[in-house]
C-alpha cells in the first residue's frame, strides 16, 4: 500500500517564474487537498478536489494559482509568475470518502523556494 | 470557523519519560473531530491519532493516548515512555465542513518536541 506522493520535493525558482507541483494520491482516495505551510505555522487549506471536480478553494489561492485532477487520479498545482511570497511547502492531502474521522494522509511535501 | 490553540511553542522531555501536549479547541458544532500529526524534519505530516467528539472514550494507538475533555474544549496529546525519534512538530488539528461532506482541516500553531538522551 504505497502512500501519498510528491513531485518534485525541492523546488528553487527565480521570481516571475511558472513552477508546477504533482501529487500522487492513494489509489483508492477520491479526495484530495492541498495545503501549503510557511515557516513555523501550520499547514493552511488551499484547495479540494472530489475525483476530478475542484470543489472548494481557500482566499489564498489567488489568480496565479491553479490546480487540475484530470480523471479524478494525480493532481497538479502551478503558480505563474512566482513572487518570494510564495515561498513555502505545498503539501498534499488524500482521504476516502467514508473512514475514521475521513483522515487526511498527506505526502511529504514540496520545498519551494522562490529567490 | 474553527480554532485550534496549541500554547506550547517548544517542549524538551528526557527519553523514556511521557510527555503531554497541549491543544485548546473552539468550536460552535455539535459534531467535530481532532486529529494530532507529527512533522519530522522531513517534512510529511505523520497521521497520528484521531478522537471525535460523540466517542465515549480517550483514543488510544500504541504509546499516543489522546486526552480528551469535552468541556474544557481540550484534546491532549500524551506519549509514553517517549523515544528519540519522538523529536518532531506536533500538530493538533480539526475538521472543518467543506461542501459536499467533505473536511479541511484547521491546525494549530504546532510544539516542537525534543528529546534528550
Amino acid at each position: 500500500d504505497t502512500g501519498v506522493s510528491q513531485n518534485p520535493r525541492h523546488k528553487i525558482t527565480k521570481r516571475g517564474q511558472n513552477v508546477t507541483f504533482r501529487c500522487d494520491p492513494i489509489s483508492e482516495h477520491n479526495r484530495l487537498y492541498w495545503y501549503r505551510q510557511t515557516l513555523g505555522q501550520g499547514p493552511e487549506f488551499l484547495t479540494y478536489f472530489q475525483n476530478e471536480a475542484q470543489l472548494e478553494k481557500s482566499r489564498l489561492l489567488s489568480d496565479r494559482f491553479s490546480a487540475e485532477r484530470p480523471k479524478g487520479s494525480f493532481s497538479t498545482l502551478e503558480i505563474q509568475r512566482t513572487e518570494q511570497g510564495d515561498s513555502a511547502m505545498y503539501l498534499c492531502a488524500s482521504s476516502p470518502v467514508r473512514g475514521q474521522g475521513e483522515t487526511q494522509y498527506f505526502g511529504p511535501g514540496t520545498r519551494l523556494l522562490v529567490l | 470557523a474553527q480554532k485550534i490553540t496549541q500554547t506550547q511553542p517548544g517542549m524538551f522531555v528526557q527519553e523514556k519519560e511521557a510527555v503531554t501536549l497541549d491543544c485548546t479547541y473552539d468550536t460552535s458544532d455539535q459534531s467535530y473531530g481532532l486529529f494530532w500529526y507529527k512533522q519530522p524534519s522531513s517534512g510529511e505530516m505523520i497521521f497520528l491519532i484521531y478522537q471525535g467528539s460523540y466517542d465515549e472514550q480517550n483514543a488510544t494507538e500504541g504509546r499516543y493516548s489522546l486526552n480528551f475533555q469535552k468541556a474544557r474544549k481540550s484534546a491532549n496529546l500524551v506519549i509514553s515512555a517517549s523515544q528519540l525519534g519522538d523529536s518532531a512538530m506536533y500538530f493538533c488539528a480539526m475538521r472543518e465542513a467543506l461542501i459536499q461532506g467533505a473536511q479541511k482541516l484547521v491546525f494549530g500553531q504546532g510544539t516542537r518536541l525534543t528529546i534528550n538522551p
